[in-house]
């Protein structure tokens, strides 16, 4: 069962533009990651936030973590063409099986 | 410091014919992650390892995948038969100690079952 949905399943915007992605799950966490996936290749880890922390920057990246309504968003600023990816969210839940549960994905595609 | 390494990078195999994947992880990570990605989809853990005993293998389909690691570092995982559904990608993965810490990826094997 999938435990992480994102959320849009695609989105394509212009260059500079900033880009947000949503992530929401079904059971209390301990830490949820966002990672990042180029076409053809490995997944690269983001970031990592615990379920105690509200809001964690890296670079260009922005993660927000909201434990009331299950949700987090990853917020890309100043998008390049070299952020075009699959970005996954990834649960580690609290109770039940003890693995990291990874969503769907959303493809972002940035124009030139 | 080296990444996880893979191999073969690519595999075009039959129906009911076997395949087998190699990984090595990052040096001194005691976890090792096996996921199967079928296009358009996120990773789906098959089989996790800690040191070279297993941890999660709950969504392994046991009759026709296995998998070892063997002295706790490289891992092998088989398929035996194949069926076309397993045409996906097989990710290794790796981490220092538990499943809730980063892990690291190695670049996965592309499997196409004809």
């Amino acid at each position: 069962s999938q435990q992480g949905e994102e959320d849009p399943q695609a989105l394509s915007i212009q260059e500079g533009e900033n880009a947000t992605m949503n992530c929401s799950y079904k059971t209390s966490i301990n830490n949820l990651q966002w990672y990042r996936q180029n076409s053809g290749r490995g997944l690269v880890h983001l970031i990592l936030i615990r379920s105690n922390e509200r809001e964690k920057h890296s670079g260009r990246l922005r993660v927000t973590l909201d434990t009331s309504k299950k949700s987090s968003s990853l917020l890309i600023t100043a998008s390049r063409a070299a952020d075009t990816a699959s970005y996954f969210c990834a649960t580690d839940a609290i109770q039940g099986a003890q693995k990291l549960v990874f969503g769907q994905g959303t493809r972002l595609t940035i124009n030139p | 410091e080296a990444g996880v390494a893979q191999s073969p990078r690519y595999k075009i195999i039959e129906k009911r014919q076997s395949v087998a994947f190699w990984c090595n992880p990052i040096s001194g990570h005691a976890t090792l992650y096996w996921y199967q990605q079928i296009l358009g989809q996120g990773p789906k853990l098959l089989i996790q390892f800690q040191n070279n005993g297993v941890v999660d293998d709950s969504q392994l389909p046991k009759d026709r995948f296995s998998a070892e690691r063997l002295k706790g570092v490289d891992s092998t995982l088989k398929i035996q038969p194949a069926k076309l559904e397993d045409s996906a990608v097989y990710l290794c993965a790796s981490s220092l100690y538990t499943q809730g810490e980063t892990q690291y990826f190695g670049p996965g094997t592309r499997l196409l079952v004809l």
